[in-house]
């Protein structure tokens, strides 16, 4: 079975552009999640999405949003990027109740 | 609200010796626990999870924790370190019984060295 697959692994932009990352999830687990990971902050939950519907959300602010596609494919997006949004990006999917499946995540830097 | 502490950034040990990482948690409803490890340049992979059946849980690559309720501990251990278990480790956290399965709550992080 495939795992969780994470575009692009690494990209680099500069403040105020935006940016958009995919994942795409293991075959049947409906639950996508995203997490910002970075030295300071650690691990920290983005946002949950759950067949097309958001379902949890971390305190992020509105620059981060995200989607999810009825094939259960989610995309996250950055707008007016700041040179704190330097981060690796880690997208998890999982079940309907169950463990957390990890991708490669994408490393972003913003210069 | 949940919180996961973890004791120590940086835990050195040799070859051989026995692996201990500290976790506590702090949660007002019944928890589920985990431990994941993250290799350099790769996302989180579970060791093992506690999720309300037995206490002492058995994980991949020799690893086990042990829940305690009335110490708020999830620590990890092994018996005996490998090189290649050179890794980050993270205790996560998260509710029974809550909707939001894709959720957690991790600790900072331990780093763990193995020296020959």
């Amino acid at each position: 079975k495939a795992g969780v697959t994470q575009t692009p692994r690494y990209l680099i932009k500069t403040r105020g552009q935006q940016v958009t990352l995919s994942c795409s999830p293991i075959s049947g687990h409906r639950s996508v999640s995203w997490y910002q990971q970075t030295p300071g902050q650690g691990l920290q939950f983005l946002f949950e999405y759950f067949s097309e519907t958001q379902r949890n959300k971390g305190n992020f602010p509105g620059r981060f949003s995200g989607r999810q596609f009825s094939n259960s494919r989610s995309e996250m997006n950055v707008s007016t990027l700041e040179l704190g949004d330097s981060a690796l990006y880690l997208c998890a999917s999982t079940p309907d109740a169950g463990e957390l499946f990890f991708g490669e995540g994408s490393r972003l830097t913003v210069l | 609200a949940q919180s996961v502490t973890q004791l120590g950034s940086h835990v050195s040990v040799s070859e051989g010796a026995l692996v201990l990482l500290r976790c506590n948690y702090s949660s007002s409803v019944p928890p589920y626990l985990f431990w994941y490890v993250q290799y350099p340049n790769q996302g989180l992979q579970l060791l093992l999870k506690y999720t309300s059946a037995a206490t002492l849980v058995k994980g991949i690559n020799g690893f086990e924790a042990e829940f305690k309720k009335s110490e708020t501990s999830f620590h990890l251990t092994k018996p005996s370190a490998h090189m290649s278990d050179a890794a980050e480790y993270f205790c996560a956290v998260s509710e029974q019984g809550g909707t939001s399965y894709g959720k957690l709550t991790f600790g900072q992080g331990t780093i763990l060295t193995v020296h020959p």
